[in-house]
């Protein structure tokens, strides 16, 4: 199993600051998983971090507006850059086994 | 395009109700199927991972079973209790080297006193 933890658990921001949320987990792992989920969608992948290397975005992510730092085995952060409304989500990082997925609390992020 | 659905969207019972939901997912390319409760200001639990066809799972009052060839699985609540109030997400993970969770939209159960 993998403890995680998740800070802040939630923020209001002003549209056009960023905002940084970390991630700690007790024990280390190779890949990192940062999720989005906004109003009535799904839990969404942005990108997979990797130590040592950049981080591997999904389709309608990039780098300029979610970049991640992965600077060793137990720790990465996810930036939300130059945020708009449309950011205002539950963000949640993750590390997997082969048979289950861990969470961090979430951070609630709204922008006003 | 993977997709997984689940349904209903929402549900509100009686304390001492029994429910169920569903997760549909695609039939191909299974790996796994979990189910994931999630409380508001906490992390989402892992309640079951499922991966092969017929698999039944149990967990105190709460029940899962798996249909991979028709690819659907149903969650079984037996005599719901205020604390089972969440979401209930479905995910699927498909085989491959690109494994990836794709995850439902979630069932909210509202469970009244």
């Amino acid at each position: 199993s993998a403890v995680i933890s998740q800070k802040p658990s939630r923020d209001i921001c002003q549209r056009g600051t960023s905002l940084t949320i970390q991630c700690q987990v007790d024990s280390q792992v190779t890949m990192m998983f940062w999720y989005r989920q906004q109003p009535g969608q799904s839990l969404t992948l942005i990108a997979t971090a990797n130590q040592g290397s950049e981080a591997t975005y999904e389709s309608g992510f990039v780098i300029d507006k979610f970049p991640i730092s992965r600077p060793n085995l137990t720790f990465s952060t996810l930036t939300v850059s130059n945020m708009s409304p449309e950011d205002s989500s539950i963000y949640l990082c993750s590390v997997e086994t082969p048979t289950e997925a861990f969470f961090g609390q979430g951070t609630r992020l709204t922008v006003v | 395009i993977l997709n997984v659905e689940q349904s209903p969207q929402s549900l509100h019972v009686q304390e001492g109700d029994s429910t169920n939901f569903t997760c549909s997912f695609p039939s191909s390319n299974f790996y796994a199927l979990h189910w994931y409760r999630w409380e508001t200001a906490k992390s989402p639990e892992a309640l079951f991972v499922m991966t092969l066809n017929g698999d039944e799972k149990k967990k105190g009052r709460i029940s899962a079973t798996l249909n991979t060839k028709e690819g659907y699985s149903y969650l079984y609540i037996k005599g719901s209790q205020p604390e089972d109030s969440a979401t209930y997400l479905c995910a699927f993970w498909n085989a491959g080297n690109n494994r990836k969770l794709i995850w439902g939209l979630g069932t909210s159960l509202a469970v009244n006193p």
